[in-house]
């Protein structure tokens, strides 16, 4: 069946640093792929989205292109901040396997940034 | 406007016993689903409502977990005999529109969840 992989946490950084979170796919369509955010003590939200290969999907500074080739959906961004300390889910849905959308989550990866 | 509220925000309850866990969704939207999300854990996926019919159920665990939207709007999940395992955060999670297709509309907007503690 489908899933995701993503790196284990915690990813602890300075503030200002570069953040990639690695996130694998394996899929038997052409799935769509996410990444959502869970802030503490919030519920999660979703941070970015690809629905395509080669796409880039981007928000608040954070990027992740859709690569076909090495099924992967990889978070960057350029320089961390604080506020950005989270849970991030890879998550993806295979649109074109039947009407349900359902989601199908990564294990989360945990980021603490440091002043 | 109001985003997906789920109540109660905690519970606990001592093993066999019966709960029901609420969820109201966007106005408007037509589709909701229900996750389960274990310590540690990425959300998994338990149950989708188009309308007022579960669409796909094929995440549902056992048949102690079931769940209705009687009108097309709020939803419970209920579970019986409930056991230890049971333990987690249930979230659910509410879409403007069905779709077999990702795009503008599509996305599932989350509740806080529920954290349900079986003791």
């Amino acid at each position: 069946g489908d899933s995701v992989t993503q790196m284990e946490g915690p990813v602890t950084l300075s503030e200002e640093a570069f953040l990639t979170i690695n996130c694998t796919y394996t899929a038997t369509g052409y799935p769509s792929l996410f990444w959502y955010v869970q802030y503490p003590g919030e519920g999660l939200q979703l941070l970015l989205k690809a629905t395509k290969a080669d796409d880039k999907g981007s928000n608040k500074g954070f990027e992740a292109t859709y690569r076909k080739e090495t099924t992967s959906f990889h978070l960057e961004k350029g320089s961390v901040q604080v506020s950005d300390s989270a849970v991030y889910f890879c998550a993806l849905s295979d649109a074109d396997g039947g009407a349900t959308n359902k989601l199908i989550f990564g294990t989360g990866t945990l980021l603490a940034v440091q002043p | 406007g109001a985003g997906v509220s789920q109540t109660p925000s905690n519970k606990v309850t001592e093993k066999g016993k019966y709960v029901e866990l609420r969820c109201d969704p966007i106005s408007g939207h037509t589709a909701l689903y229900w996750y389960r999300q274990s310590l540690g854990q990425g959300p998994e996926f338990l149950i989708y409502f188009q309308g007022t019919g579960a669409a796909d159920d094929s995440g549902l665990p056992n048949d102690r977990f079931f769940a209705v939207r009687p009108e097309g709007s709020v939803s419970t999940l209920k579970i019986q005999r409930t056991e230890r395992g049971d333990s987690a955060v249930y979230l659910c999670a509410s879409s403007l529109k069905p779709t077999y297709r990702v795009g503008p509309g599509n996305e599932q907007f989350f509740g806080p969840g529920t954290r349900l503690t079986v003791l």
